[in-house]
């Protein structure tokens, strides 16, 4: 039991090139969150998906784009990145039902745009 | 929206002392407060969590304290140890919605042997 994966752990792009960071869950987690993480600040929530063919935008959506491809998978896309995009970032999935509240995360893609 | 302040941005202990670290909240629908432990290069990963339902919960040692009507919840680390040298997040999400999580800004934390 993984747990959340992501890929790539390091990755460094040129300013208007694009990409797509990766993330999977195997604990049959309906929802999943991307969070970016910068220097001196918590988290902050870029978007999520409640469940499987659902996305919804967070506190900082501009100049990214997601797809849940299926339960298991949630992909953050960079179409044309920008300095101001260099960040850690963080997937996280939860159960998203009942009594069960507990996020877990994965161990983050750092990402650098110059 | 949800907003949530921590203090300090920075601690520093001498192993075995205790360690508190406090947050603040905004949205009184806020019912669900865990804490992160994040380690260099590393994930957060949840220490403990405490619901508006209850007032106090400890493991170990560390505890949280929750006081609903000042909108304010504490971390408590007894006999500190080296390897509790770290950067804690306090966050608030609702049981309505996305349970999405909002962070405090961190405090590092570091116990000196």
């Amino acid at each position: 039991n993984a747990g959340v994966t992501q890929t790539p752990k390091f990755q460094v792009l040129k300013t208007g090139q694009s990409m797509t960071l990766q993330c999977a869950q195997d604990m049959n987690h309906n929802s999943m969150y991307w969070y970016r993480q910068d220097p001196g600040m918590g988290l902050r929530l870029i978007y999520y998906s409640a469940s499987e063919g659902t996305t919804d935008k967070g506190e900082v959506p501009n100049g990214y784009n997601v797809s849940r491809l299926n339960k298991r998978e949630f992909s953050l896309r960079l179409e044309s990145a920008a300095p101001s995009q260099t960040s850690v970032y963080f997937c996280a999935s939860i159960l998203g039902q009942g009594a069960s509240y507990e996020q877990y995360f994965g161990p983050g893609t750092r990402l650098t745009v110059t | 929206g949800e907003n949530v302040e921590q203090h300090p941005s920075t601690l520093s202990v001498q192993e075995g002392d205790s360690a508190v670290i406090k947050c603040t909240y905004s949205d009184s629908a806020s019912n669900y407060f865990p804490w992160y432990k994040q380690e260099l290069g590393k994930g957060p990963q949840l220490i403990i969590d405490i619901r508006s339902n209850v007032g106090e919960k400890k493991d170990q040692r560390i505890a949280v304290t929750l006081n609903k009507t000042a909108k304010h919840f504490s971390l408590h680390i007894t006999e500190t140890q080296p390897e509790d040298s770290a950067v804690y997040f306090c966050a608030a999400s609702k049981s309505a919605g996305r349970r999405a999580l909002t962070f405090g800004s961190g405090t590092r934390l570091q116990v000196q042997p």
